[in-house]
């Protein structure tokens, strides 16, 4: 138990379907982050929040949506989504942005588009 | 010149033995290096890390060896157990800026 919990930890969603994945930390972190792993690619960055403020869009596509409407929580809100985006999706925070903070992870949520 | 290299990409060592998982990088401007393991349906959790104004960093039977001229460094596992059978990621990161490069992975199998 790392203290950032996902839900849920599986998904299955049609091409067409919105859907929204949750992100929680306990740990008084300021900084939390989406990330994306895939078979086929190392473990990718999406987004960086620090007190809830973006901070890092690594150049991905709008079908991706994050919300972070405190510091303990994080949404990725999912729409038009293709096969290829189906992978694990890990949360993970920080207490801060800072180079050294140890970042904790969340179990990941494991998307499979159809 | 952001990536992080790291070979193998699987590794199968007998219990007791060591386990070597090597990587590479050339953004010099790197300058703190953790590696993280995962266990199957877990996220990665760090595992240790060193920063380049020193050469080796050992934690139980954990070393990182960092060679700077080189632009590489190395876990070695020592006395290597089945419980340590999982994906090893070693990243880095730079500028002050909490945002990790990973590398590939490497899937270890230790055989009782």
């Amino acid at each position: 138990e790392t203290g950032v919990t996902q839900t849920p930890r599986h998904l299955v969603m049609g091409m067409t379907n919105k859907k929204s994945l949750k992100c929680e930390q306990h740990l008084g972190h300021n900084a939390m982050y989406w990330y994306k792993q895939s078979a086929k690619k190392p473990l990718e960055l999406m987004f960086v929040y620090n007190f809830k403020e973006q901070t890092e869009n690594n150049s991905v596509p709008s079908r991706f949506s994050p919300e972070c409407p405190n510091s303990s929580h994080l949404f990725l809100h999912l729409h038009t989504l293709q096969p290829e985006d189906s992978a694990l999706y890990l949360c993970a925070s920080s207490l801060a942005l800072a180079s050294g903070n140890t970042i904790y992870f969340g179990e990941g949520s494991w998307l499979t588009v159809v | 010149q952001q990536q992080v290299k790291q070979s193998p990409q699987s590794l199968i060592v007998q219990k007791g033995g060591i386990s070597i998982i090597n990587c590479a990088y050339e953004n010099t401007a790197f300058d703190y290096f953790p590696w993280y393991q995962q266990f199957p349906g877990k996220g990665p959790a760090l595992l240790i890390a060193i920063r380049p104004d020193v050469s080796e960093k050992k934690e139980g039977r954990f070393t990182i060896s960092f060679n700077k001229s080189a632009k590489q460094f190395s876990l070695h596992i020592m006395d290597s157990q089945p419980g340590d059978s999982a994906t090893y990621f070693c990243a880095a990161l730079s500028g002050g800026y909490n945002k990790l490069i990973f590398g590939a992975g490497t899937r270890l199998a230790v055989h009782p």
